[in-house]
């Protein structure tokens, strides 16, 4: 079975963009949650989404948006683009929405903001 | 405030040596869940093992092991026998089960890169 997909793999933008980030889950998952990973440090929580809603939002301005489409697929938006935007975008998938709930990950979307 | 410290930023270890990585947490919610993922050069993290704050026995996958010591709050990853392979970025993660907004919220630490060699 194929595992969390992402696109695209690599990406690069100016300053003041405008970027979309797609994630499609483990078939079978319909929870998405999304993170960013500055180089040298640990994944940051952004959003979780189950059932095309807004489950949980990390410290991140307002910017970052995300959304799930029925088939349980995501986007993450980010507007304005800041050279600190810079990271590796994971989206990581879930069965449900619990506390009990492992997420696995995709491969990540490298972004370059110049 | 730092919710999960990994103090070891590197460490070298020789093909077939265990390994233990250290990891301590900070929560004051009775009810938590604790895991470790793989990070190679790749980028993609892989889930290794996890434990949760109610388990009564240590968590085990294959050649890895959780060693969790709860007054202590720390959640150390024995790699046995490792491998080549097992070169990469290891993290330690927390999520808290208090409100159901912070469900989907893995706290990832800085993480520990370990090198085998032959």
């Amino acid at each position: 079975d194929a595992g969390v997909t992402q696109s695209p793999t690599h990406l690069i933008k100016t300053r003041g963009q405008h970027v979309t980030l797609r994630c499609s889950p483990i078939s079978g998952h319909k929870s998405v949650s999304w993170y960013q990973q500055v180089l040298g440090q640990g994944p940051q929580f952004i959003f979780q989404y189950y059932e095309k809603e807004e489950r949980g939002r990390g410290n991140f301005p307002d910017r970052f948006s995300a959304r799930q489409f029925p088939n349980y697929s995501s986007e993450l938006n980010v507007n304005a683009l800041l050279l600190g935007d810079s990271a590796l975008y994971l989206c990581a998938s879930s069965l449900s929405w619990g506390p009990q709930e492992t997420q696995y990950f995709g491969p990540g979307t490298r972004l370059l903001v110049l | 405030a730092q919710k999960i410290t990994q103090t070891q930023p590197g460490m070298f270890v020789q093909e077939k040596e265990a390994v233990t990585l250290d990891c301590t947490y900070d929560t004051s919610d009775p009810s938590y869940g604790l895991f470790w993922y793989k990070q190679p050069s790749s980028g993609e993290m892989i889930f290794l093992i996890y434990q949760g704050s109610y388990d009564q026995q240590n968590a085990t996958e294959g050649r890895y092991s959780l060693n969790f010591q709860k007054a202590r709050k720390s959640a150390n990853l024995v790699i046995s026998a490792s491998q080549l392979g097992d070169s990469a970025m290891y993290f330690c993660a927390m999520r808290e089960a208090k409100t159901t907004d912070s469900w989907g919220k893995l706290q990832f630490g800085a993480g520990t890169q370990v090198v085998v060699t032959p």
